[in-house]
């Protein structure tokens, strides 16, 4: 079966930092393409970033919006990708979801960008 | 950027209904697109990939059509566990998703 779960979020202060983490299960990770998906309070989707596998030099992909804020990165020595998001701002309040190849999904974890 | 348009943004029918959603690309997208439900308090889940791939596991009341910039979402015979919203998502050019459209119960 197919898991994917994320964790580190919470609520931080604008301009903080903070590292999510997803770790999965039930598939190859070292051969997917993974993401990074947020989910406004409005609902709206919005596609964050992308790292390829190893065969494609794990190439990195990011909405222009959030380049040289947010960094994803892998460890395939354990299943998991990461999103380091610093300088925070009260618009990045949202859930947060890993997806593999967008087909599967996490569960979300969610971030709060509050004084 | 490719922007997607949903339409309607709600949508209200009947158990049993045919059911239209439709999705609309700002440029041609070449059916790089999939179809997503989301209940309440879950994660997106794919239903159809590539405009008209049933994702494993999805009852085949579902079904995905289109090309260019135009694209459908049909349930043919609405069951009230549909009852989600649904989101298309583009892949031809950067990845955009549309607003959604929520799909209630009559």
């Amino acid at each position: 079966e197919v898991q994917l779960v994320e964790t580190g979020g919470g609520l931080v202060q604008p301009g903080n930092s903070l590292k999510l983490s997803c770790a999965t299960s039930g598939f190859t990770f070292s051969t997917a393409w993974m993401n990074w998906i947020r989910q406004t309070p409005g609902k709206r989707l919005e596609w964050l970033a992308q790292i390829e596998d190893k065969s494609n030099n794990y190439f990195i992909s990011y909405l222009e919006s959030v380049k040289g804020r947010f960094t994803i990165s892998r460890d395939d020595s354990k299943s998991s990708v990461y999103l380091q998001m610093n300088n925070l701002k009260e618009e990045d309040t949202a859930i947060y979801y890993c997806t593999c190849a967008f087909a599967y999904w996490g569960q979300g974890t969610l971030v709060t960008v509050s004084s | 950027d490719i922007q997607m348009t949903q339409s309607p943004s709600v949508l209200s029918a009947s158990v049993g209904d045919r059911v239209t959603l439709s999705c609309k690309a700002s440029q041609n997208i070449n059916k790089n697109l999939d179809w997503y439900q989301q209940k309440l308090g879950e994660a997106p889940k794919l239903l159809i990939y590539f405009t008209n791939n049933l994702q494993t596991g999805i009852p085949s009341r579902f079904s995905g059509s289109g090309s260019g910039t135009d694209y459908t979402l049909t349930i043919s015979s609405l069951q009230p566990e549909d009852v989600a919203t649904y989101f298309c998502f583009q892949y031809n050019s950067g990845y955009t998703f549309g607003a959604g459209t929520k799909l209630e119960l009559k």
